[in-house]
C-alpha cells in the first residue's frame, strides 16, 4: 500500500508570497495519477492539479504542479487571501483499484 | 456542466441503517467510474468505495470492505452508499465523487450523524 505524507503540516505565510507544499509518497508512483485538491472551510474539495502538473479547468496559472517519483510538490506563487486553505495530495492506482490520500497541510495566514 | 447532487443530512442512532444518495447530471453516467469520499470532523480525506455503473463492477478501499456497500441505478443516474448497522464512529461528512484516476467532480456532501 503507498502512503502519501505531505509537509508541512502547517504552513504559515503572507499574502503575496510563494507557497511550496509537499508530498512524497512512500514508493515511487506515475505522475500520470498524482493529483492535488484544495478544500476551503465548509466547502467540498475542489481538484486543483491533475497528472503531477496539468491544471484542472479555471484553476488559475499561479497554481503549479511538479515532481516525479516519490517526491511532488505544489507551488503556488503571489499568495491571495482565497489562497489560505487546505491542500490535499492523492495517488490512484489501477489494479487493484485503490486512491490514497495525504493527510493535507493547512495553508494560513502569517 | 457535471453536477453531483447529495441527499440531505441525517441524524441516526447507533445501530440503525441508512442509505445516502447522490445523483448526477451533465454528463454521461454510465461512462466514468464513481465513489464516496469520508471526511471526519476536522480531519483528512477517505477514499471508501467506487463503482462503475455501467455494469456495477464495485471496488472498496480496504479499511471500508464490508462496512458499507455502495449501488447505482442507471437508470436515474444515481449512485447509492448504504450502513447496515451504523456506529458513532461513521459521524462524518460523504462526499460522492466522479472520477477517472483523479476526483475531478464533488458533491456538496452529506452529513451524517450518528449518537449512541
Amino acid at each position: 500500500e503507498i502512503v502519501l505524507t505531505q509537509s508541512p503540516g502547517t504552513l504559515s505565510l503572507s499574502p503575496g508570497e510563494r507557497a511550496t507544499l509537499s508530498c512524497r509518497a512512500s514508493q515511487s508512483v506515475s505522475s500520470n495519477f498524482l493529483a492535488w485538491y484544495q478544500q476551503k472551510p465548509g466547502q467540498a474539495p475542489r481538484l486543483l492539479i491533475y497528472s503531477a502538473y496539468s491544471r484542472a479547468t479555471g484553476v488559475p496559472d499561479k497554481f503549479s504542479g511538479s515532481g516525479s517519483g516519490t517526491d511532488f510538490t505544489l507551488t503556488i506563487s503571489r499568495l491571495e487571501p482565497e489562497d489560505f486553505a487546505v491542500y490535499f495530495c492523492q495517488h490512484y492506482v489501477n489494479s487493484p483499484r485503490q486512491y490514497t490520500f495525504g493527510q493535507g497541510t493547512k495553508l494560513q495566514i502569517k | 456542466e457535471v453536477q453531483l447532487e447529495q441527499s440531505g443530512a441525517e441524524v441516526k442512532k447507533s445501530g440503525e441503517s441508512l442509505k445516502i444518495s447522490c445523483k448526477a447530471s451533465g454528463y454521461s453516467f454510465s461512462s466514468y467510474w464513481i465513489g464516496w469520499v469520508r471526511q471526519m470532523p476536522g480531519k483528512g480525506l477517505e477514499w471508501m468505495a467506487i463503482i462503475y455503473p455501467d455494469d456495477s463492477d464495485a471496488r472498496y478501499s480496504p479499511s471500508f470492505q464490508g462496512h458499507v456497500t455502495i449501488s447505482a441505478d442507471k437508470s436515474i443516474n444515481t449512485v447509492y452508499l448504504q450502513w447496515s448497522t451504523l456506529k458513532v464512529s461513521d459521524t462524518a461528512i460523504y462526499y460522492c465523487v466522479r472520477s477517472k484516476s483523479w476526483f475531478d467532480s464533488w458533491g456538496q456532501g452529506t452529513l451524517v450523524t450518528v449518537s449512541s
